[in-house]
């Protein structure tokens, strides 16, 4: 089955810091990664998607990951923290078949400090 | 905005009583999904709907029902309601019901139990 895994709860960059949010993943078949961005009272919005296209992805809001078979992991990383991207970051795992539900990692914390 | 409405986006009732949460996908979306964020359990999938019959089904509870309707607005049903249901309860769409499509999340709906 597949599953993702973010360790760690809570991560605190400085404004103008690289943010680096990671997960790996655990799959049988080759997956379909994601990672959503949820802003406090607010539903999950998609940052970006990882589909077996390309293995950098490019998201909004200057977000970017690398798929890694090797070590089987999904970072999530920006250059340059700025203060609107504190919320918390879930990667996903999609099921392939008929089922395509997304399987959550427990989600980070992002705090940007001033 | 994702284009997913969700109604009501708050919800208190008491133990042992029922409760509907309605979703409308985005325009054209045929599948549809439940999810529940609590903060133990964390975003579970609970059901998903593809064009109005049942395509999958997660965690969800036998208190638990959900159905689409041929609008493709969906309802979640909760009955015989107990504290631990309280969480932010989120459906969301995708377009077609395939792995690589990005389903897209309403606002949720926030249902506390006392």
């Amino acid at each position: 089955a597949q599953s993702v895994t973010q360790l760690g709860s809570h991560v605190s960059v400085s404004e103008g810091a690289l943010v680096l949010l990671r997960c790996n993943y655990s799959s049988s078949v080759p997956p379909y990664l994601f990672w959503y961005v949820q802003y406090p009272n607010q539903g999950l919005q998609l940052l970006l998607k990882y589909t077996s296209a390309a293995t950098l992805v490019k998201g909004i809001n200057g977000f970017e990951a690398e798929f890694k078979k090797s070590e089987t992991s999904f970072h999530l990383t920006k250059p340059s923290a700025h203060m609107s991207d504190a919320a918390e970051y879930f990667c996903a795992v999609a099921h392939t078949g008929a089922n395509s539900k997304l399987t959550f990692g427990k989600g980070i914390t992002l705090s940007v400090r001033p | 905005d994702s284009g997913v409405t969700q109604t009501p986006k708050h919800l208190i009732t008491a133990t042992g009583q029922r409760v509907t949460l309605r979703c409308s996908p985005r325009s054209g979306d045929l599948s549809v999904y439940w999810y529940q964020q609590s903060l133990d359990q964390g975003l579970q999938f609970l059901i998903q709907y593809y064009n109005g019959e049942e395509r999958a089904k997660g965690n969800i509870l036998e208190r638990f029902s959900a159905q689409q309707f041929p609008d493709l607005h969906s309802e979640l049903n909760l009955s015989s309601l107990e504290l631990g249901d309280s969480a932010l309860y989120f459906c969301a769409s995708s377009g077609l019901a395939g792995v690589q499509e990005t389903q897209y999340f309403g606002p949720g709906t926030r249902l506390l139990v006392l």
